[in-house]
């Protein structure tokens, strides 16, 4: 069975400092995979997404970046937090391109800038 | 414009009864998935049910169950005998031709003991 792995669970950061989150997934070969934010009591905005090895989607302009060095591998970096980078944070899987598979959410990870 | 709309910021039901939380969907494509997911206090997002565009049954998975009217474009997801664990966030999202989905601002389900 498919299984997503993020880490770290929780992160408290200083603002200015570097970040990097990591997501991975075991069981299926190929998959489309999400970065996704989720401010406080608020819906989910699309980060980036990757549909391939070093095929990356940035949806919003930001001084956040992601990179896919492995098929099941995605990771969500920054070279200098901001405040407004606060939230939960989340990765997903999909398989390619039909329209019935769903996303498979990981555990997600609640990052504080202060 | 939005792509998927939930007007109900926030929901009350009284346990043992049914709720109805609305989505409604904007698009132009012929072929389109909907998704609801359910988000506890945990933060983690669990899938409940999806609806095909061409699918002519509403679908169901046990005591959840999607309204579609395509016409209307709505996907409303009903759920019956609530129970108390079904307090949670609730969003409807929609998957296009492509890779995107498109989640709407969701709906904070609160069942009532």
């Amino acid at each position: 069975s498919q299984t997503i792995h993020q880490w770290p669970a929780t992160l408290v950061q200083p603002v200015g400092s570097p970040l990097s989150l990591e997501c991975t997934v075991e069981g299926t070969s190929n998959p489309n995979l999400y970065w996704y934010r989720q401010a406080a009591g608020r819906g989910l905005q699309l980060l980036f997404y990757s549909v391939g090895i070093g095929q990356i989607s940035s949806e919003v302009p930001q001084n956040l970046s992601a990179s896919r060095p492995q098929d099941r591998q995605f990771i969500l970096s920054s070279k200098k937090l901001l405040l407004s980078d606060s939230g939960f944070y989340l990765c997903a899987w999909s398989v390619n391109s039909l329209l019935t598979d769903t996303q498979y959410f990981g555990p997600g990870t609640r990052l504080t800038v202060l | 414009a939005q792509k998927i709309t939930q007007t109900q910021p926030g929901m009350f039901v009284q346990e043992k009864e049914a709720v109805t939380l609305d989505c409604t969907y904007d698009t132009s494509d012929p072929s389109y998935g909907l998704f609801w997911y359910k988000q506890p206090s945990s933060g983690e997002m669990i899938f409940l049910i999806y609806q095909g565009s061409y699918d002519q049954q509403n679908a169901t998975e046990g005591r959840y169950s999607l309204n579609f009217q395509k016409a209307r474009k709505s996907a409303n997801l009903v759920i019956s005998a609530s129970q108390l664990g079904d307090s949670a966030m609730y969003f409807c999202a929609m998957r296009e031709g492509g890779n995107q989905f498109y989640f709407g601002t969701g709906t904070s389900l609160t069942v009532i003991p």
